[in-house]
């Protein structure tokens, strides 16, 4: 595809639900990154998969996060029992390098409300 | 670990003026990329310049440019001739070229500057 997108753009959620965030990075590159951004701050990273290897989730806020990018393209982000301080804009970043390249292109984002 | 400081949550410039923004960061490492992101609302994440902190020469890339002072670890973004297209919240952001370690590219980014540039 020409960039990367990310759906739903928008999502609500009420406390205790789960929700599953899609992400469709440029075709064939092989790193991804998830990261969380809350509103008015910097985006601070989640997790990062070079293919379909999960190489680094230290930054998942917690074991109700996971992440999967079963076959190297499509990854999905995955919380369980939302609570509100989950509530950010969720974005995704490609990139063509192994080690993450010159540079990373990010999606739109999905903003998550929970209520 | 490394951290990013924006220490101007916001700035404004009149169109066709100059404005810098201001970044510093902390890093134990003698090799890392620093770039300075764009977020317009829509939030689309877009790079507006890189620099390779081996490189003494300062990034420019058409009305952009930094200052990049390694020593002071300071790495400040010029935008010449602001244009109303450019109102946004920058980003600094800081990437470790630790390639074969296991840093991964991922980029940690400052707290952003709200531009508003004013007709």
């Amino acid at each position: 595809g020409a960039g990367v997108s990310q759906s739903p753009r928008y999502k609500v959620a009420k406390r205790g639900q789960d929700v599953a965030l899609r992400c469709d990075p440029i075709s064939g590159h092989v790193s991804l990154f998830w990261y969380q951004q809350a509103l008015g701050q910097g985006p601070e990273f989640l997790t990062y998969f070079q293919n379909e290897a999960q190489l680094d989730k230290s930054g998942l806020p917690s074991d109700r996060f996971f992440a999967e990018r079963p076959e190297g393209s499509v990854s999905t982000l995955k919380i369980q029992r939302t609570q509100q301080e989950d509530s950010a804009v969720y974005l995704c970043a490609s990139s063509s390098r192994r080690t993450g390249g010159r540079e990373q292109y990010f999606g739109p984002g999905t903003r998550l409300t929970v209520t | 670990a490394q951290t990013v400081t924006q220490s101007q949550p916001e700035m404004s410039v009149q169109e066709a003026e100059t404005v810098t923004l201001s970044c510093t960061y902390d890093t134990s490492e003698s090799d890392y990329y620093l770039f300075w992101y764009k977020q317009p609302p829509s939030r689309q994440m877009i790079l507006v310049i890189r620099q390779e902190a081996y490189k003494q020469q300062n990034a420019t890339e058409n009305r952009f440019s930094v200052n990049f002072q390694k020593a002071a670890k300071s790495f400040s973004l010029k935008i010449s001739d602001s244009q109303l297209g450019d109102a946004a919240m920058y980003f600094c952001a800081y990437r470790s070229s630790n390639a074969g370690g296991t840093s991964y590219g991922k980029l940690t980014f400052g707290q952003g500057t709200i531009l508003t540039v004013h007709p």
